[in-house]
């Protein structure tokens, strides 16, 4: 079973372009969460998808962000316009559809590292 | 509103000595707490979490963690460290207000391990 795949591993992208990161939960894992990480910071939540809804983007910022999780294919977390705050490492991670009550757990991938020149 | 709060942003031990990253919560309700590890460059791997079973949470790689509500602490101990120890150590708390888990992050701490 693999584990949760991002691509690509790293991006660079100048100021102004657009910045399009993938994540394919596990097989069987239909919720994902994407979360950035600020250099010399812990993680922070940006928005949980579930197959073609958006639950919650408390975290993202109002402009700019958008992301999705279409019935096919990976979740996309896109950055239109982007400037230096964005450089960040994005990470994705995935959870399976049963929600316990107690905290399911979270499998994280290994994140996209994104560059803004 | 829940949060953790990682008492050291670095820590540095020998090779061998034991380990203690210390992170304290808050919570309005029980709540479920989890150590995760970042190797330079990668991913996050979970170590272990704790979910009201069991106070004392064995995780791997010899890592362990206390649960303990009186001081609000969830500290991950290891007996021996070991130079692939070495990594950043993030203490995590989940937030179910939202009817479900969103995962906060305490700011991280460094662990450095010498010969």
């Amino acid at each position: 079973n693999a584990g949760v795949m991002q691509n690509p591993r790293h991006l660079v992208r100048r100021r102004g372009q657009e910045a399009r990161l993938r994540c394919s939960p596990m097989k069987g894992h239909s919720h994902v969460y994407w979360y950035r990480q600020l250099p010399e910071e812990g993680l922070k939540f940006m928005v949980y998808l579930q197959k073609e809804n958006i639950i919650d983007e408390s975290g993202m910022p109002k402009e700019r962000f958008s992301a999705e999780f279409p019935k096919e294919g990976p979740s996309i977390l896109r950055i239109q316009q982007v400037v230096r705050g964005d450089s960040a490492a994005y990470f994705c991670a995935s959870s399976p559809p049963t929600f316990s009550g107690s905290g399911d757990t979270q499998y994280f991938g290994p994140g996209t590292r994104l560059t803004v020149l | 509103a829940q949060s953790v709060t990682q008492l050291d942003s670095h820590v540095s031990v020998s090779e061998g000595t034991p380990v203690l990253l210390r992170c304290n919560y808050s919570s309005s309700y029980s709540p479920s707490l989890f150590w995760y590890v970042q190797h330079p460059n990668k991913g996050l791997q979970l170590l272990l979490k704790y979910t009201s079973a069991a106070t004392l949470v064995k995780g791997i790689n010899g890592f362990e963690a206390e649960f303990k509500k009186s001081e609000t602490s969830f500290h991950l101990t290891k007996p021996s460290a070991h130079m692939s120890d070495a990594a950043e150590y993030f203490c995590v708390v989940s937030d179910l207000s939202g009817g479900y888990n969103k995962l906060i992050f305490g700011a991280g701490t460094r662990l450095a391990v010498h010969p």
